[in-house]
């Protein structure tokens, strides 16, 4: 099974301001997914990042706001730029392997 | 595109009664189906998922769930909760090996003693 941690496990921001999260994996995957989830909702995928190739965002979700980088097959970082209260959420990182979908733990962003 | 409703937004059982949550889905494809567990700050971990092959499906901490087509349903039992089962449960759907799985919006479970 993938192991995924995330950094940080947990923020809070002024808003205007950008965070950026970091997922490490402990094997190399093909696939990683970046989910939202909002107090009290489900998750919401924002994009899809392949290694080597830009990222596929979901409906509603734009790289100027969320810009994402896939620099191996091992590490991918979230951007959550220009933060507004609305964008208090977690953000989960998530890869498939051996067609099973693991999770990270989440980090856990507060914009005041 | 494929997508999932659960019925139910909150499900109270006592300890020792029987735990079942709804979910059906739409897929034009045989879809995956999963259900994840969230405990309180916690990530999310995979309780069961259905492929192919057998619909009654087995999963961890005595959980199970059963695929039935015709009904685009993929239900989860427990025949005797247990506190240490209250947590958010999400359904799942996704196509393809996982490529691309849409989530329902969860079920918080509460076990009363």
């Amino acid at each position: 099974s993938a192991v995924i941690s995330q950094k940080p496990s947990r923020d809070i921001c002024q808003r205007g301001t950008s965070l950026t999260i970091q997922c490490q994996v402990d094997s190399q995957v093909t696939m990683m997914f970046w989910y939202r989830q909002q107090p009290g909702q489900s998750l919401t995928l924002i994009a899809t990042a392949n290694q080597g190739s830009e990222a596929t965002y979901e409906s509603g979700f734009v790289i100027d706001k969320f810009p994402i980088s896939r620099p191996n097959l091992t590490f991918s970082t979230l951007t959550v730029s220009n933060m507004s209260p609305e964008d208090s959420s977690i953000y989960l990182c998530s890869v498939v392997q051996d067609y099973e979908q693991y999770f990270g733990p989440g980090t856990r962003l507060t914009v005041t | 595109a494929q997508s999932v409703t659960q019925l139910g937004s909150h499900v109270s059982v006592s300890e020792g009664a029987l735990v079942l949550l709804r979910c059906n889905y739409s897929s034009s494809v045989p879809p995956y189906l999963f259900w994840y567990v969230q405990y309180p700050n916690q990530g999310l971990q995979l309780l069961l998922k259905y492929t192919t092959g057998a619909t009654l499906v087995k999963g961890i901490n005595g959980f199970e769930a059963e695929f039935k087509k015709s009904e685009t349903s993929f239900h989860l039992t427990k025949p005797s909760a247990h506190m240490s089962d209250a947590a958010e449960y999400f359904c799942a759907v996704s196509l393809y090996n996982n490529n691309d799985m849409r989530f329902g919006a969860g079920t918080r479970l509460t076990v009363k003693p």
